[in-house]
């Protein structure tokens, strides 16, 4: 079985502060580790993923995360946060046993970004 | 590249009655999820086909219901609605069961009354 637990239901960030969002899973198995971005009245985009290659993954917008597997953490970060980014994160875990299904949402940290 | 199209993005329904939403992935994809996402309960897995296939469900009473076209379209069915299935409805494709990237269409938001 996996979960997420994702810490802080919102964040408050000043224009060109540092994002933290973070994020710790649960999982039997090796993880599928995710982060959507879902902005209002849209669905989920994707911002990136971990598949167990490299711990640090880049994804679009200029965010990033650290696979920690020691920590069962995932935390989402972005060094200077733009007006734009104001929306709800989603970190989501999927088991990585070539059997994926469904994924497992944790429960969104909402971002806003303040002047 | 279409992405994934969900109809109709609104819809308003009494309760007692049935609702059918409808998805199309992405060119190609062969796998379609659903999810519910709830200010409650957040977002909650439905079910997945691929091929025309039920792979998995959630814990969700047979009121919902699901299937798959030889196109991969899907749609998905609520009968007897109930005050609590309000919800946004997102379709969620992929190229097939064993990647785990899911790319989402903007949802069908449905208000019972």
């Amino acid at each position: 079985a996996q979960s997420v637990t994702q810490l802080g239901s919102h964040v408050s960030v000043s224009e060109g502060a540092l994002v933290l969002l973070r994020c710790n899973y649960s999982s039997s198995v090796p993880p599928y580790l995710f982060w959507y971005v879902q902005y209002p009245n849209q669905g989920l985009q994707l911002l990136l993923k971990y598949t167990s290659a490299a711990t640090l993954v880049k994804g679009i917008n200029g965010f990033e995360a650290e696979f920690k597997k020691s920590e069962t953490s995932f935390h989402l970060t972005k060094p200077s946060a733009h007006m734009s980014d104001a929306a709800e994160y989603f970190c989501a875990v999927s088991p990585n046993t070539g059997t994926a299904s469904k994924l497992t949402f944790g429960t969104g940290t909402r971002l806003q970004v303040t002047l | 590249k279409a992405g994934v199209t969900q109809t109709p993005r609104y819809l308003i329904k009494t309760r007692g009655q049935q609702v059918t939403l409808s998805c199309s992935p992405i060119s190609g994809h062969r796998s379609v999820s659903w999810y519910q996402q709830t200010p409650g309960q957040g977002l909650q897995f439905l079910f997945e086909y691929f091929s025309e296939t039920q792979r998995n469900k959630g814990n969700f009473p047979g009121r919902f219901s699901g299937r798959q076209f030889s196109n991969s379209r899907s749609e998905m069915n609520v009968s007897t609605l109930e005050l609590g299935d309000s919800a946004l409805y997102l379709c969620a494709s992929r190229a097939g069961p064993n990647t785990g990237e899911l790319f989402f269409g903007e949802g069908s938001r449905l208000t019972v009354l």
